[in-house]
């Protein structure tokens, strides 16, 4: 079975630093999707950035960029010139893109606390 | 494009009654997908839907938990009877037929039995 980990329960970074969010994985698949999700007290999970497995290029989407360590099972987020808005838990995700079905498999997650 | 919709957003029950919760997915999406997130956890597959047939329901607690999605569209989820254990929030997502990397989420359902 798929497991996801996220070893950081809490995070803190000031406002316009930069911060890595951490997540490694078990899988014993070769095809699969890893993802970043937000979500705000508002609860609504927000996609924050998406990687192929097959992809050597790490993924960006502004100032989000991940960190794609196939071998080492490992895919870290970092945010650049954080702001106040990005504050929220943060849950790192996978899906096994060569199974019969398409489920997440979420991290346990990281609240991010932004101090302005 | 109008998002997934939920309702209600919050509901309080006692332990043994029974709810219902309802979902909207976005026009067109073929694959709809049921989450139960529990308090400090990350959500957890409760039931996917292809249209209006069931692809992986393989942790939804069968006893007391159901879903449909008539007519490949809408879908319900009801607990029956209700236990403190469900107190969660129920999210509902879904994605375009065979782009599951696309799922896109409602704002939830927060359910708290007492």
């Amino acid at each position: 079975a798929q497991t996801v980990t996220q070893s950081q329960p809490e995070m803190s970074v000031q406002e316009a630093e930069t911060v890595t969010l951490s997540c490694t994985y078990d899988t014993s698949e070769s095809d699969y999707y890893l993802f970043w999700y937000k979500q705000p007290p508002s609860r609504q999970m927000i996609l924050v950035i998406r990687q192929e497995a097959y992809k050597q290029q790490n993924a960006t989407e502004n100032r989000f960029s991940v960190n794609f360590q196939k071998a080492a099972k490992s895919f870290s987020l970092k945010i650049s010139d954080s702001q106040l808005g990005d504050a929220a838990m943060y849950f790192c995700a996978y899906i096994n893109s060569g199974g019969s079905n398409y489920k997440l498999t979420f991290g346990k997650g990281t609240l991010l606390t932004v101090n302005p | 494009e109008a998002g997934v919709a939920q309702s209600p957003r919050y509901k309080i029950i006692e332990k043994r009654q029974s709810v219902a919760f309802w979902c909207n997915p976005i026009s067109g999406h073929a694959t709809l997908y049921w989450y139960q997130q529990i308090l400090g956890q990350g959500p957890k597959l409760l039931i996917q839907f292809q249209n209006n047939g069931v692809v992986d329901d393989s942790q939804l607690p069968k006893d007391r938990f159901s879903a449909e999605r008539l007519k490949g569209v809408d879908s319900t989820l009801k607990i029956q009877p209700a236990k403190l254990e469900d107190s969660a929030v129920y999210l509902c997502a879904s994605s375009p037929l065979l782009k599951f990397s696309e799922q896109y989420f409602g704002p939830g359902t927060r359910l708290t039995v007492t």
